[in-house]
C-alpha cells in the first residue's frame, strides 16, 4: 500500500510554544490529506481536510487559528498547533487520500505540552 | 460530526476462535465504511472496507458484514491470533466523496494463547 510519514514521532514542548507536526505522501501525491485528533483509549476525531494549494476545512468545533493547516505540495501538509496548552497534549494523525480515493494513516505523533 | 458506534468496548477470545466486532452508524447517507486495526502508539491500518450496494466482502481471514436496514455493520475475523490483539476501529464516510471518515469508538481485542 502507499506510504505515509508523519515528523516528528513524538514531540514534549513547553506550554504556550508551536509545534509544527508534517505529514508526507512517500509515493504518491495527495491533493486532499485530513488530520485527526486521538484521545488516549478514545477514537479518532477529524480535525480538518487539508487540500493542496487552498485552504483547509475544519470540522465544527475545531478552532482554525489555534491548529493551522498548510498544504503547499502535493506530498506534504503541515499542522501547527499554536500556542501549545496541556490540553492540547493528545496523538495526531494524518491520512493522504489517492487518486484511487483510498486513505492511508501515518503513523501518528504523540504531542506532550508540559 | 457523524455518530458511529460500536457496541462492545472490549472483546477477549482464545486463539483459534472466531472473532466477532459489531459497528453502528446513524447516517443513511454513509456509503462506504472500512475497518481499521490500530496497535498502541500506532497509527490506523487498513483492513477491509465495503460500500452500500454489497452487504457482504471477503478479505483473507476477514469478513465484513453490512445490513443497511438497521444501519449495522460487522467484522468477523477468523481463526484469531494474537497478533490480531489490537483496536478495531469503524469509519464511515457519511456519504461524502472527498475522503473525510468518522469513527466509531472502537473495540479492544484481545486474544488469549
Amino acid at each position: 500500500g502507499a506510504v505515509v510519514s508523519q515528523h516528528p514521532s513524538w514531540v514534549i514542548c513547553k506550554s504556550g510554544t508551536s509545534v509544527k507536526i508534517e505529514c508526507r505522501s512517500l509515493d504518491f501525491q495527495a491533493t486532499t490529506m485530513f488530520w485527526y485528533r486521538q484521545f488516549p483509549k478514545q477514537s479518532l476525531m477529524l480535525m480538518a481536510t487539508s487540500n493542496e494549494g487552498s485552504k483547509a476545512t475544519y470540522e465544527q468545533g475545531v478552532e482554525k487559528d489555534k491548529f493551522l493547516i498548510n498544504h503547499a505540495s502535493l506530498t506534504l501538509s503541515t499542522l501547527t498547533v499554536t500556542s501549545a496548552h496541556p490540553e492540547d497534549s493528545s496523538f495526531y494523525i494524518c491520512s493522504a487520500k489517492t487518486g484511487g480515493g483510498e486513505a492511508f494513516f501515518g503513523q501518528g505523533t504523540r504531542l506532550t505540552v508540559v | 460530526g457523524e455518530s458511529v458506534g460500536l457496541h462492545l468496548p472490549t472483546l477477549s477470545v482464545q486463539e483459534g476462535d472466531n472473532s466477532i466486532i459489531n459497528c453502528a452508524y446513524s447516517n443513511s447517507a454513509s456509503d462506504y465504511f472500512i475497518w481499521y486495526k490500530q496497535e498502541s502508539g500506532k497509527g490506523p491500518q487498513f483492513i477491509i472496507d465495503i460500500r452500500s450496494n454489497m452487504d457482504k466482502r471477503q478479505g483473507q481471514r476477514v469478513t465484513v458484514l453490512l445490513n443497511k436496514t438497521v444501519k449495522h455493520l460487522s467484522l468477523q475475523i477468523a481463526a484469531t491470533q494474537p497478533g490480531d490483539s489490537a483496536v478495531y476501529f469503524c469509519a464511515e464516510n457519511g456519504g461524502s466523496t472527498l475522503g473525510r471518515l468518522y469513527f466509531g469508538r472502537g473495540t479492544q481485542l484481545t486474544v488469549w494463547p
